[in-house]
């Protein structure tokens, strides 16, 4: 139980395009869900939550006109990357929790993003 | 904001032996997970531990939540090759609005030798 898919696994875009990543929580509901991202030998670093139905909240310096993120169902929520430049290549990666659940993650296998 | 001190950085250990890791953070925390991340992998939950001095098994590894609620624990016995990996500590505090806000450590790299 409690699996996190995301779609693609990797993409390639050109500088300018957008990029479209999909979370979805496969065999439960995710009132809430999050968004990381994670460069080489680093940690985890969240970039927003989303909570279904509302806006997400972005964590500080994380530019949200960027990085949109729209959760419009208790199993998907999808992150934007707009207008994408190089230093946006990166990889990230999703987590869900279970609703009403003890803030236990679940976290999707991530998708690499490589901007050229 | 929160931090976590997670240690040691790195451990290159022979398959057999035993691995202890941790993490302790200035403030208190309510959840203390455990995470294994493997390369181009999305981290995948071991232990979750949710009460002060709760200790939890999952096969041959051991985790305790700290009596302080600042620190936690991670052990892995008769580690095999297959345990290579990045574990990250994780914590959750219900101050400051968090609403299930995770403060990650930065990692421990384990390298297993056969």
């Amino acid at each position: 139980g409690a699996v996190v898919s995301q779609h693609p696994s990797w993409v390639i875009c050109k500088s300018g395009t957008s990029v479209k990543i999909e979370c979805r929580s496969l065999d439960f509901q995710a009132t809430t869900m999050f968004w990381y991202r994670q460069f080489p030998k680093q940690s985890l670093m969240l970039m927003a939550t989303s909570n279904e139905g509302s806006k997400a909240t972005y964590e500080q310096g994380v530019e949200k006109d960027k990085f949109l993120i729209n959760h419009a169902s208790l199993t998907l929520s999808t992150l934007t990357v707009t207008s994408a430049h190089p230093e946006d290549s990166s990889f990230y990666i999703c987590s869900a929790s279970l609703t009403g659940g003890e803030n236990e993650q679940y976290f999707g296998p991530g998708t690499r993003l490589t901007v050229t | 904001g929160q931090q976590l001190n997670q240690s040691p950085q790195s451990m290159f250990i022979q398959e057999g032996e035993d691995v202890s890791m941790n993490c302790t953070s200035s403030s208190i925390f309510n959840t203390w997970l455990w995470y294994k991340q493997e390369p181009g992998e999305g981290p995948v939950l071991l232990i979750a531990l949710y009460k002060a001095g709760e200790l939890t098994s999952n096969g041959r590894l051991t985790a305790q939540f700290g009596i302080t609620r600042k620190d936690s624990f991670l052990n892995i016995s008769a580690s095999i090759p297959s345990d290579v990996g990045i574990y990250f500590c994780a914590g959750h505090s219900n101050s400051g609005g968090s609403n299930y806000k995770l403060t990650f450590g930065k990692g421990t790299l384990l390298t297993v030798n056969p």
